[in-house]
């Protein structure tokens, strides 16, 4: 199973672009890379997916290196409701060589965005 | 549509209890699952489905067991309470096994054990 590494936390200025990075380096060519956000005491909430392609949505973009060895979540202009802890993840094929949407969350950055 | 919706949202048990965490959903997803998180801590998968009669382990079964009769609903049974098992629920759908989909997840049940 591909795993994952984020620091720990990181801060960023109201207005600004938040930069998020990730590690993947062990990730499989048919594994996607998917980025949930937490905001305190909620449940997880979907972001952004990709495969190779960088991609947008009204959230955020990802910018995957060509390695497909790390990503980066970007918030193009971060807002104090972006205050989260974001989780970078990569999907594991399931048991019995079914795939499904086992997903694994690490620690995750813990995101401030300060006024 | 309510999206996954999750009772109760608060519970205090005595070590020995047990109790149903309920989930539903009413996106018609066949995958359901599972979580729990520690203080501080990521999510860690209990259980999870992949459509009605069919429920298998995840990262952390031990405590806890789960049953899925109907594609809405997916509860989660702790037999004998631990305070090991303080911990916030949560419980998260998703669609057919496209492996792009994305999950759902509830608003949580907080639950300690004393």
């Amino acid at each position: 199973d591909a795993k994952t590494t984020q620091p720990t936390s990181m801060d960023c200025a109201e207005g600004r672009a938040a930069n998020l990075p990730c590690n993947h380096s062990t990730i499989s060519g048919n594994e996607y890379v998917y980025w949930y956000r937490q905001i305190h005491s909620q449940g997880p909430q979907y972001i952004i997916h990709g495969l190779k392609n960088n991609e947008t949505n009204e959230m955020a973009s990802l910018i995957i290196t060509e390695d497909r060895k790390s990503s980066t979540l970007i918030l193009p202009h971060a807002t104090l409701r972006d205050t989260a802890v974001y989780y970078c993840i990569v999907r594991v094929a399931g048991a019995r060589g079914t795939s499904y949407d086992k997903v694994i969350f690490g620690p995750g950055t813990s995101l401030s965005v300060i006024p | 549509n309510a999206g996954v919706t999750q009772t109760p949202k608060f519970r205090i048990l005595k070590i020995g209890q047990s109790m149903t965490l309920q989930c539903t959903q009413d996106m018609n997803h066949n995958y359901m699952y599972w979580y729990r998180q520690d203080p501080g801590m990521g999510l860690k998968l209990i259980y999870y489905s992949v459509g009605a009669g069919i429920t298998d382990k995840g990262e952390v079964p031990n405590g806890y067991n789960v049953s899925r009769s109907t594609t809405e609903d997916f509860p989660l049974r702790l037999e004998l309470a631990a305070p090991s098992q303080t911990s916030v629920y949560f419980c998260a759908s998703s669609g057919r096994g496209r492996i792009y989909n994305e999950q759902f997840f509830g608003p949580g049940t907080r639950l300690t054990v004393l």
